[in-house]
């Protein structure tokens, strides 16, 4: 059984350029949710994708979007990088929408923005 | 509006003592909460979660958390710590929302050796 994995590990971008994230669900899973981790801070829910169709979004603006891929796989796009979107961006599959299930995260995407 | 408070920033036990990291939620409705630790340069791991039913849960590693509705809190315990444990923990919520599950600001637990 193969863990989730995100891609790339570190990224460094400038303020205003745009940046793609991306992410292989655990086998077997087909929810994706994606979370903003400041330095600091609690994991901040950015949104979730179920079989491709995004379902629930958190407090972030229309430049954060996404996509998943029928083999669940996902992206996060991130349009005109503001200093503020350096962060860690995880991403966590779950095998549904139920909100009991626990999530299983990747080891993170490291963004610095200058 | 949801949330849930981690009220230590850090905590300190021994070697081989009991230990104890708070959280406390404010919802309305029953909520799910959850328990996870995450290493340094990693991802979280899931711990343990509550569903309903026995108020003590057990989870990985020998931890376990208490349920209390009418103090709405969920405490992580383990009767001897391990200095293994150090590490980030963070509490959680999920009522099945637009906003999904919830996260605390975490709680660093560093057991001395």
């Amino acid at each position: 059984e193969t863990g989730v994995t995100q891609s790339p590990t570190h990224l460094i971008k400038t303020r205003g350029q745009q940046v793609t994230l991306r992410c292989s669900s655990q086998s077997g899973h087909n929810t994706v949710s994606w979370y903003q981790q400041a330095l600091g801070q609690g994991p901040q829910f950015i949104f979730q994708y179920y079989r491709e169709e995004e379902n629930g979004r958190g407090n972030f603006p229309p430049r954060f979007s996404g996509l998943q891929f029928p083999n669940y796989s996902s992206e996060l796009n991130v349009n005109a990088l503001e200093l503020d979107d350096s962060a860690l961006y995880l991403c966590a599959s779950s095998p549904g929408l139920a909100a009991y299930n626990e999530q299983f995260f990747g080891p993170g995407t490291r963004l610095t923005v200058l | 509006a949801q949330s849930v408070a981690q009220p230590e920033d850090q905590v300190n036990v021994a070697e081989g003592n009991p230990l104890t990291v708070k959280c406390t939620y404010s919802v309305s409705g029953n909520p799910y909460l959850f328990w996870y630790v995450q290493y340094p340069n990693r991802g979280l791991q899931f711990l343990l979660k509550y569903i309903t039913g026995d108020n003590l849960v057990k989870g990985s590693y020998g931890f376990e958390a208490e349920f209390n509705k009418s103090q709405t809190s969920f405490h992580l315990k383990k009767p001897s710590a391990l200095v293994s444990d150090s590490a980030l923990y963070f509490c959680a919520v999920n009522m099945n929302r637009d906003d999904k599950i919830i996260f605390g600001k975490g709680t660093r637990l560093h057991i001395l050796p």
